[in-house]
């Protein structure tokens, strides 16, 4: 199994800060990485996919980068709403996987 | 506009079986492909497995032997079984359009207790 390495595994930020997430792939994905946003008690909602590709309807302050085996989430003036729980998910061959989770939460 | 919704019970006992259903609306099941996601309490998302749209289905290795996952055309609903639960089948269970996981359902939460 493909595993996902996800850090920070928490992090503090305030409003308009601008944060990064990472996730290490322990094979290469190519670009087969996706990230999801979830707040408890709610659907998860797809951000990103193909790594860099936002889903409809997801705000341009962020963004997406990476290929092969690391990659990044980055949000770039956070908004309240924002502070949420963020997995990356591989997809690139079965079972797919997720990493841990970065817990995003206000300063 | 894509909707769906996880339902079954929220109590499965030891040994059981557990069964849910993922009503779908605003699109149609035959399609895409289809997902199943679970959390359990405190933790991470973990992938169940995906039924394709030619009907094949891929499972998590762990859960393989247990879990079976299919569609109901007529009544446009995914479903996922979970034979000889345990505790640690307790979870917040989540289907998912598409093996990229594109819309979610809000998850139904089954507890695995006597």
């Amino acid at each position: 199994d493909i595993q996902m390495t996800q850090s920070p595994s928490s992090l503090s930020a305030a409003v308009g800060d601008r944060v990064t997430i990472t996730c290490r792939a322990s094979q290469r994905i190519a670009n087969s990485l996706a990230w999801f946003q979830h707040i408890p008690g709610k659907a998860p909602k797809a951000l990103i996919y193909v790594a860099s590709s936002l889903r409809g309807g997801v705000p341009s302050r962020f963004s997406g980068s990476g290929y092969g085996t690391d990659f990044t989430l980055t949000i770039s003036g956070l908004q309240p709403e924002d502070f949420a729980t963020y997995y990356c998910l591989q997809y690139n061959s079965f079972p797919y996987t997720f990493g841990q989770g970065t817990k995003l939460e206000i300063k | 506009q894509v909707h769906l919704q996880e339902s079954g019970p929220g109590l499965v006992k030891p040994s059981e079986t557990l069964s849910l259903t993922c009503a779908v609306s605003g699109v149609s099941l035959t399609s895409y492909s289809w997902s199943w996601v679970r959390q359990p309490p405190g933790k991470g998302l973990q992938w169940i497995g995906v039924i394709h749209y030619s009907g094949t289905t891929t499972y998590d290795p762990s859960l393989k032997s247990r879990v079976t996952i299919s569609v109901d055309k007529s009544n446009n609903q995914l479903s996922l079984r979970l034979t000889s639960v345990t505790a640690a089948d307790t979870a917040v269970y989540f289907c998912a359009k598409d093996a990229g996981l594109e819309y979610w359902g809000q998850g139904a939460l089954v507890t695995v207790s006597s």
